[in-house]
């Protein structure tokens, strides 16, 4: 079945520093990707939408000079936590989405725990 | 928009008990709809979807889900449930091609 590697599954940075995530579908082009946030104890926040070869787009509220998404390919997206501060410790998750669209879901990675300190 | 609402924020069972985890959606379009379950530390994995056809869908676990068009309703259902079936769980819409999680259901089996 579908795969998607995500990675770090943990980081700890010390704040201003910028972290990268990646995702990557192993076993399909993911059209897109979607990158969510989760608080303990909390529903998924959808962040942003990625196409492939395009700009992202952001979901009311985000901040986008603050998390920089790349979809450079149709098996990667990256997710750029800028200048990070220990308000932005979360869960980030994300997913990807094949042509076929909805007839197969949409595959998760398995998230990234961001602790900065 | 479409929104989904999940009723119970933490569901405890003892183990080989029934359990239905309940999700009611607002549309008055036509819904895909999803449930995903979650553990510790974990994304997400598709337990079942519901995008046409039999209203009943089930997964290879045990756990089924009815879609009800009357009562706007995706409620999850297992008739036995496991210790390892602990994790939390959302119910899931699809809008404007994206998913729209509930706020989750928190079920604890204990022995």
């Amino acid at each position: 079945g579908a795969v998607v590697s995500q990675h770090p599954s943990w980081v700890i940075c010390k704040s201003g520093t910028s972290v990268k995530i990646e995702c990557r579908s192993l076993d399909f082009q993911a059209t897109t990707m979607f990158w969510y946030r989760q608080f303990p104890k909390q529903s998924l926040m959808l962040m942003a939408t990625s196409n492939e070869g395009s700009k992202a787009t952001y979901e009311q509220g985000v901040e986008k000079d603050k998390f920089l998404i790349n979809h450079a390919s149709l098996t990667l997206s990256t997710l750029t936590v800028t200048s990070a501060h220990p308000e932005d410790s979360s869960f980030y998750i994300c997913s990807a989405r094949s042509r076929q669209g909805v007839i197969y879901g949409y595959t998760f990675g398995s998230g990234t725990r961001l602790t900065v300190v | 928009a479409q929104s989904v609402t999940q009723l119970d924020s933490q569901v405890p069972v003892f183990e080989e008990a029934p359990v239905e985890l309940r999700c009611n959606y607002s549309s008055s379009v036509s819904v895909y709809l999803f449930w995903y379950v979650q553990y510790p530390n974990q994304g997400l994995q598709l337990l079942l979807k519901y995008l046409s056809g039999s209203t009943l869908v089930e997964s290879i676990n045990g756990f089924e889900a009815e879609f009800n068009k009357s009562q706007t309703s995706f409620h999850l259902r297992k008739p036995s449930v496991h210790i390892s079936d602990t994790a939390e769980y959302f119910c899931a819409v699809l809008q404007g091609g994206k998913l729209i999680f509930g706020q989750g259901t928190e079920l604890s089996v204990k022995p």
